[in-house]
């Protein structure tokens, strides 16, 4: 079956612009979370979706913001850009609500994203 | 806060040569405790995991982790590595009642034939 897609797979955006990034889970999965991966950081979680409900969010500014559809595709938009969000962002979806705690997690491949 | 630690950013070994990589969390109370590899230009997949009973876990590929609760450690290793074990490798941790999932910075494994 199709793994987690995510879209688009690379992108460039200016300082100040807006964008946003799609996250199709595998067929039946319903929980959806969200992670930015840079080289110094390694992944930080974002956010956390299941059944279009927002179960948890990470240490981000607001101009993150996510959501889910009732398909269970997830969105998540990041606003007024700046350097410091040039990152990988991916995206993970899980079966059941348990995901994040059990581990059986499934990743994309990610959305570049460069600022410039 | 849950923070996990991987002090080793950049490890380089020769095949058959023995693995451990480190790992540290910061929280007091239950957690269940992950190792996630990366392959080159593959998706991160869960290479082993702890929730309970013997600290000693075993996961794919000939990978195992320790969980040492009273240094609030769970380091992987491998007896003998091999080339295709060229990847990079996070620890994670979810503390129990937490719908989140923290990661460590990561170590890059480079593995010479």
């Amino acid at each position: 079956k199709a793994g987690v897609t995510q879209t688009p797979r690379y992108l460039i955006k200016t300082r100040g612009q807006q964008v946003t990034l799609s996250c199709s889970p595998i067929s039946g999965h319903r929980s959806v979370s969200w992670y930015q991966q840079t080289p110094g950081q390694g992944l930080q979680f974002l956010f956390e979706y299941f059944s279009e409900t927002q179960r948890n969010k990470g240490n981000f500014p607001g101009r993150f913001s996510g959501r889910q559809f009732s398909n269970s595709r997830s969105e998540m938009n990041v606003s007024t850009l700046e350097l410091g969000d040039s990152a990988l962002y991916l995206c993970a979806s899980s079966l059941s609500g348990q995901g994040i705690v059990t581990g059986e997690l499934f990743f994309g491949e990610g959305s570049r994203l460069t600022v410039l | 806060a849950q923070s996990v630690s991987q002090h080793n950013h950049h490890v380089i070994l020769s095949e058959a040569a023995s693995l451990e990589l480190g790992c540290n969390y910061s929280y007091g109370g239950t957690v269940n405790l992950f190792w996630y590899v990366q392959y080159p230009g593959q998706h991160l997949q869960l290479l082993l995991k702890y929730f309970s009973g013997d600290p000693l876990v075993k996961g794919i590929k000939g990978f195992e982790a320790e969980f040492i609760k009273s240094k609030f450690s769970f380091n992987l290793r491998k007896p003998s590595v091999q080339w295709s074990d060229t990847a990079e490798y996070f620890c994670a941790v979810n503390a129990l009642g937490f719908q989140k999932l923290v990661f460590g910075t990561g170590t890059r494994l480079l593995v010479s034939p």
